[in-house]
């Protein structure tokens, strides 16, 4: 069965702090990439997606993610966090084809002190 | 447009009972799914629709129907609610699974 794993279930950064959360999924074809944030108190938004071309995928508020297909991962960075970062992160996964799935990461909950 | 709206926001329920949460987006969707969100598991897919008249089972869809009669509702009916249903549940819609999907605000529901 497809599966997303996110290794860091907790992150705790102060402020200027580099980012990187690891995602990595267990499907073997063609992927949808996508990693969503949720705020405190906010509904799920999407901070970034990728579907083809460069791996290399800029999203809002100074993501990036990195898609590595020979290590089935898309990991998040931000090279600055900042204080209004503390969120919730999920990376998701929607196999290509006739799958119409899409399957979350248990999340990487960040906290960033100021 | 309002997005994706879910009722109620909050609902305790006794063991045994049965309700219907209710989702409805006005972005004219053919994409909508129901998650439910637990402390460590993340959001895990219960049920989803890709148009009116289809829908499927998800990773969790035990103790759970859905049904999809137009493109704006997709309503989640707990059949006998059980304390392991507690959790928090959220309704998603998008023009596809590899689109953006859009949430609603949640539904969080304690079953005693």
């Amino acid at each position: 069965a497809q599966s997303v794993s996110q290794h860091n279930h907790h992150v705790i950064l102060s402020e200027a702090a580099s980012l990187e959360l690891g995602c990595n999924y267990s499907y073997g074809g063609t992927v949808n990439l996508f990693w969503y944030v949720q705020y405190p108190g906010q509904h799920l938004q999407l901070l970034l997606k990728y579907f083809s071309g460069d791996p290399l995928v800029k999203g809002i508020k100074g993501f990036e993610a990195e898609f590595i297909k020979s290590k089935f991962s898309f990991n998040l960075r931000k090279p600055s966090v900042q204080w209004s970062d503390t969120a919730e992160y999920f990376c998701a996964v929607k196999p290509s084809g006739g799958y119409n799935k899409l399957i979350f990461g248990a999340g990487t909950r960040l906290a960033v002190h100021p | 447009n309002a997005g994706v709206t879910q009722t109620p926001k909050f609902q305790v329920l006794k063991t045994g009972q049965s309700m219907t949460l209710q989702c409805a987006q006005d972005m004219n969707h053919e994409y909508m799914s129901w998650y439910r969100q637990d402390p460590g598991m993340g959001l895990r897919l219960i049920h989803y629709s890709v148009g009116a008249g289809i829908t499927d089972q998800g990773e969790v869809p035990n103790g759970y129907n859905v049904s999809r009669s137009t493109t704006e509702d997709f309503p989640l009916r707990l059949l006998s609610a059980a304390p392991s249903q507690t959790s928090v549940y959220f309704c998603a819609s998008g023009q596809g699974p590899f689109y953006e999907q859009y949430f609603g605000p949640g539904t969080r529901l304690t079953v005693t």
